[in-house]
């Protein structure tokens, strides 16, 4: 079982709609989650953290996290095409390798 | 304000050739990395540095050095280029191991 796991997509969704994205992760004690957007030939940019359970909202994106299910997703209102690039889901487990363990990526497009 | 600045962009080179690849943050961070990134494979950690004077293996280490030469500056460099590792290379930084790694632009490599 991988560490992070992500469907990898294309997830497809027409402009102004809600994408969903998804996450799911291993290890219990990870203790904070990012989801980063990559436009191709980009590099990674941040765009949400969350480290309590619940959602955390910013603009048009907003973070869900459940540890007892050890779920993490994001979703995007209004979605636009802009918004079309790669979501890595990224979890921070305290223990054993000091760095980000990412998730392989979800494709998202945004239909006009 | 740069934040993480890789150096170069784009390299090619020829197999058995040496390189090194730099990367220096001004944001006074104590954790560095460096990923490589190769289609549909994701984020895969080669090395890190937790903190000045500290560097330890990732998943992919083979066939790559690094050397942290002080807080700001983290390097890797391949001794004898292999065409295995043509590959996009990411450095990141973070303040502590609970936030989030921010990363450079990258650096694009082929080797032939």
């Amino acid at each position: 079982q991988k560490e992070v796991e992500q469907n990898s997509g294309p997830l497809s969704v027409p402009e102004g709609a809600i994408a969903s994205l998804n996450c799911t992760y291993s290890d219990r004690v990870s203790q904070s989650f990012f989801w980063y957007r990559q436009y191709s030939g980009k590099s990674p940019e941040l765009i949400m953290s969350i480290y309590s359970n619940g959602d955390k909202e910013d603009g048009r994106f907003t973070a869900q996290l459940n540890k007892a299910s050890q779920y993490v997703s994001l979703l995007i209102r209004d979605s636009q095409p802009s918004d079309s690039a790669t979501y890595l889901c990224a979890v921070n487990t305290p223990m054993g390798r000091r760095a980000l363990t990412f998730g392989s990526g979800t494709r998202l497009q945004v239909q006009p | 304000n740069a934040g993480v600045t890789q150096t170069p962009k784009f390299q090619v080179l020829k197999t058995g050739q040496s390189m090194t690849l730099q990367c220096a943050q001004d944001m006074n961070h104590n954790s560095m990395y460096w990923y490589r990134q190769d289609p549909g494979m994701g984020l895969r950690l080669i090395y890190y540095s937790a903190s000045e004077g500290t560097t330890d293996k990732g998943e992919v280490p083979n066939g790559y050095n690094v050397s942290r030469l002080n807080k700001r500056e983290f390097s890797l460099r391949l001794e004898s280029a292999a065409p295995s590792q043509t590959s996009a290379y990411f450095c990141a930084s973070r303040e502590t191991l609970n936030q989030p790694q921010h990363f450079g632009d990258g650096t694009r490599l082929s080797i032939l």
